[in-house]
């Protein structure tokens, strides 16, 4: 497996608190991805980064930050956080585009907005 | 934008059956193409992708899956389900034309393989 690991595993939170989920990787890849998984809607991308400081928005980015200040960590931040905010968080890299690149996941982070 | 649509929601499977799940995409360009597995409580794992060449390709386990150009179809076959199957299945796209690599996956077909 890939190496990415991802914090905290499960995280339980009030509404209206910030949140930061951090994905750190050993792979050295430039492409770093940020997923929710929901029953019914498979993987929907939140915010993506091809390189340390570049960063883009995902098709579900509102209410979601991102930070890369280092190649081998990719942060994400819920900035007020919303019961709809709950659901899986999985960190998703890619070695490079183009060609066949296929993506590697982390383990996910749950995460319970009450 | 591209799109993926997984024409199969929930299948159910008596061991040795065969499987086919449907996976259809939408864009007008050139793809990539991957299938993903997630066992109960882990993560995606790749099954198989295609990218050029034979359109028929092999992945781990058993499985297959064919890209059909003119149909924008890339369905995942195998022709005898175990138990251990059982699992969510996800087909994904990224448009060989941009430069982020950013994927699109389908809903999620889940199968589950009775003993």
């Amino acid at each position: 497996d890939a190496g990415i690991t991802q914090s905290p595993r499960h995280k339980v939170t009030e509404t209206g608190t910030p949140v930061t989920l951090r994905c750190h990787q050993t792979e050295n890849h430039r492409y770093m991805y940020w997923y929710r998984q929901d029953p019914g809607h498979g993987l929907r991308l939140i915010h993506y980064s091809y390189g340390v400081k570049d960063t883009d928005k995902g098709e579900v980015s509102d209410g979601y930050s991102v930070s890369r200040s280092k190649t081998e960590d990719f942060l994400l931040t819920l900035e007020s956080a919303t019961s709809s905010q709950t659901s899986v968080y999985f960190c998703a890299i890619s070695e490079r585009t183009g060609i066949g690149s296929p993506l590697h996941f982390g383990n996910g982070t749950r995460l319970t907005v009450t | 934008a591209q799109s993926v649509s997984q024409h199969n929601h929930h299948v159910i499977l008596s061991e040795a059956a065969s499987l086919e799940l449907g996976c259809n995409y939408s864009y007008g360009g050139t793809v990539n193409l991957f299938w993903y597995v997630q066992y109960p409580g882990q993560h995606l794992q790749l099954l198989l992708k295609y990218f050029s060449g034979d359109p028929l390709v092999k992945g781990i386990k058993g499985f297959e899956a064919e890209f059909i150009k003119s149909k924008f179809s890339f369905n995942l076959r195998k022709p005898s389900v175990q138990w251990s199957d059982t699992a969510e299945y996800f087909c994904a796209v990224n448009a060989r034309d941009t430069n982020a690599g950013k994927s699109t996956f389908g809903d999620g077909t889940t199968l589950t393989v009775k003993p």
